[in-house]
């Protein structure tokens, strides 16, 4: 049963460039959400989806980021004219349901580098 | 911001048991305590949660004060494959939003000594 799938694992992109990054979910799980890691910090929440559908995107900065998880394929976080500050790994999980018993199921994460 | 206060790093013996200690003073009657882990360069590891008794699992088990302030992880038979960061998350029940916008802290930083 294959965990949660993202790719690239590693992304380069000059200032000004569009960076994609997908995600699988685990095979059942219908609910994905995005989290964005910065060197030396925690975990912090950016989008939760369902399928075409945006549940919370709270978490999301309000310019150059969006987010979608279409009928087919894979979950997208989009980030246009990246920043070096968009520099982080970027972690996708997924959970069959909400996540009302809190375990949510993380993927390798993707790492983006700007510069 | 994080709820929870954890030391940054802790040192353990391989073959000891590792503890890890949380606390959480300002938690509510119907908050859980979480626990995950995310070794070097991978996603974060669910281990275990509890509301107000101790819990065990194949991974380690939980022991919760009874004023619920503070909590420890206990990882008993530590190996070197348990290095990684620790962090404790104290999260609502239910399905809203705090179910899912887990707040990571900077955690503990766990190193198993050979």
């Amino acid at each position: 049963n294959a965990g949660v799938m993202q790719n690239p694992r590693h992304l380069v992109r000059r200032r000004g460039q569009e960076a994609r990054l997908r995600c699988s979910p685990m095979k059942g799980h219908s609910h994905v959400y995005w989290y964005r890691q910065l060197p030396e910090e925690g975990l912090k929440f950016m989008v939760y989806l369902q399928k075409e559908n945006i549940i919370d995107e709270s978490g999301m900065p309000k310019e150059r980021f969006s987010a979608e998880f279409p009928k087919e394929g894979p979950s997208i976080l989009r980030i246009q004219q990246v920043v070096r500050g968009d520099s982080a790994a970027y972690f996708c999980a997924s959970s069959p349901v909400t996540a009302n018993t809190g375990e949510l199921f993380f993927g390798e994460g993707s790492r983006l580098t700007v510069l | 911001d994080a709820k929870t206060t954890q030391p940054p790093s802790m040192d353990c013996a391989e073959g000891r048991a590792a503890n890890l200690p949380c606390n959480h003073s300002t938690i509510s009657g119907n908050e859980y305590v979480y626990w995950y882990r995310q070794i070097h360069s991978q996603g974060p590891q669910y281990i275990i949660h509890g509301l107000k008794n101790n819990e065990t699992n194949e991974m380690a088990s939980l022991i919760i004060t009874e004023d619920r302030k503070s909590s420890t992880l206990i990882l008993p038979h530590a190996t070197l494959r348990d290095t990684a960061v620790y962090y404790c998350i104290v999260r609502v029940s239910g399905s809203g939003a705090g179910s899912y916008q887990l707040t990571f802290g900077k955690g503990t930083k766990l190193s198993v000594i050979p």
